[in-house]
């Protein structure tokens, strides 16, 4: 059971926009910790997409964007494209002195 | 460019040990703080253990704590995993990555290894 609750899929069609939820509590994205997203393509490890809640590293597209909210935190995905068709997991810091991150979504492009 | 490869999985019978190493280059290794994290068949992505910069401080996943010991050799640019008294549930793709910490509020792994397969059966 992951510390962080993400939903198991989502799925869209090319050129809508999906969103992904992050879930966490009081003692991590709660308590003020930032949320980060990471993209695992099918048979490759994960690449980091979005850090510090909403920023993205050099090369990613702006079509991702990323907020927190109170204990949540939502990842978009706009102008879906079918190689975005992967696995996603937010990640947060715990106060128990460890990261965690969410179960992981796999976004599926109809 | 940065580049993280892992290499030392393999299969290994329970209660056996591994090694995992993970050699970095395309970055000053001895600045940063190091992860592995942990992937099993089909499941999500576990946080396993920690090492700051120059291997003073170590941190453990409940898991894995009193078996498992990350260590570095800044001057080889290599981190390690020593794995004993191994165990099923312990079957897992090994990903080294690095500590993308910029502030008290602010953890996260800026890069990644591509991940060596540690299966643990008899």
């Amino acid at each position: 059971q992951s510390v962080l609750t993400q939903p198991p899929s989502v799925s869209g069609a090319p050129g809508q926009r999906v969103t992904i939820s992050c879930t966490g509590s009081s003692s991590n994205i709660g308590a003020g910790y930032d949320v980060h997203w990471y993209q695992q393509l099918p048979g490759t490890a994960p690449k980091l997409l979005i850090y510090g809640n909403s920023n993205r590293p050099s090369g990613v597209p702006d079509r991702f964007s990323g907020s927190k909210s109170g204990t949540s935190a939502s990842l978009a995905i706009t102008g879906l494209q079918a190689e975005d068709e992967a696995d996603y997991y937010c990640q947060s810091y715990d106060s128990s002195l460890r990261r965690v991150f969410g179960g992981g979504t796999k976004l599926t492009v109809l | 460019e940065v580049q993280l490869v892992e290499s030392g999985g393999g299969l290994v019978q329970p209660g056996g040990s591994l090694r995992l190493s993970c050699a970095a280059s395309g970055f000053t290794f001895s600045s940063y703080w190091m992860h592995w994290v942990r992937q099993a068949p089909g499941k999500g992505l576990v946080w396993v253990s920690r090492i700051n910069s120059d291997g003073s401080s170590t941190s453990y996943a409940d898991s894995v704590k009193g078996r498992f010991t990350i260590s570095r050799d800044n001057a080889k640019n290599t981190l390690y995993l020593q794995m004993n008294s191994l165990r099923a549930e312990d079957t897992a793709v090994y990903y080294c990555a690095r500590d993308g910490a910029t502030t008290v509020t602010t953890f996260y792994f800026d890069y990644w290894g591509q991940g060596t397969l540690v299966t643990v059966s008899s």
